[in-house]
């Protein structure tokens, strides 16, 4: 079982410009979870998908969206970066009837 | 409100004990949770409990709940090396989906 395994490891984007991160989660789990981690702070819970609907947001703005696919993998798209996008996104998996969820080695995103 | 505080950084010696604390504010906390993060890594599930429960032991690591307090620690026995990581304190609330409440993490610094 390769675990949650999220796509690409680092990423340099231009302020202004798009990115779309990739997670594809824990084989059984069917709940995915998109989390920032700015440096030295704990991650922040920006939204949860299940049944390839959002179930759950965080506080953050409409330029974080995502999509959850049949196969129960995700993507998290951002829109005209900022610097304060800066950080490591995390995704986590989860099963909707168990507790816990188990985090992918994320995605570094620098905005330059 | 939602707050899970943590105080910032300890340092023990290596084969002592360690005791990472952890405060929360909100009532409805269902799990608390403590997460592992080592360098350029992804976030490491190491245990939970139940809120109704006051104590939980998993070979070296023994979690406490003083749920009056609102008050969580973690409990490390015969501290390593590779223990030297930080150590997130989290809770999941009732109605919340599995959504992950963290603390800013505590640096744990293990010397010879």
């Amino acid at each position: 079982d390769a675990g949650v395994t999220q796509s690409p490891t680092h990423l340099i984007k231009t302020r202004g410009q798009q990115v779309t991160l990739r997670c594809s989660p824990k084989s059984g789990h069917d709940t995915v979870s998109w989390y920032q981690q700015a440096l030295g702070q704990g991650p922040q819970f920006i939204f949860q998908y299940y049944e390839e609907e959002e179930r759950q947001r965080g506080n953050f703005p409409d330029r974080f969206s995502g999509h959850q696919f049949p196969n129960y993998s995700s993507e998290l798209n951002v829109n005209a970066l900022l610097l304060g996008d800066s950080a490591l996104y995390l995704c986590a998996s989860s099963r909707d009837t168990e507790k816990g969820a188990f985090f992918g080695q994320g995605t570094r995103l620098t905005v330059v | 409100g939602e707050d899970v505080e943590q105080s910032l950084f300890l340092s023990v010696r290596e084969g002592d004990s360690s005791v990472i604390n952890c405060t929360y504010t909100d009532s409805s906390s269902t799990y608390l949770y403590w997460y592992k993060q080592e360098p350029g890594a992804g976030l490491q599930l190491l245990t939970y409990i139940f809120s109704n429960m006051d104590m939980k032991q998993d070979q070296r690591l023994t979690v406490l709940l003083n749920k009056k307090d609102k008050h969580l620690s973690l409990r490390i026995a015969d501290t390593q090396t590779g223990d030297s990581a930080i150590y997130f304190c989290a809770e999941t609330l009732s109605g919340g989906y599995n959504k992950l409440i963290f603390g800013a993490g505590t640096r744990l610094a293990v010397h010879p």
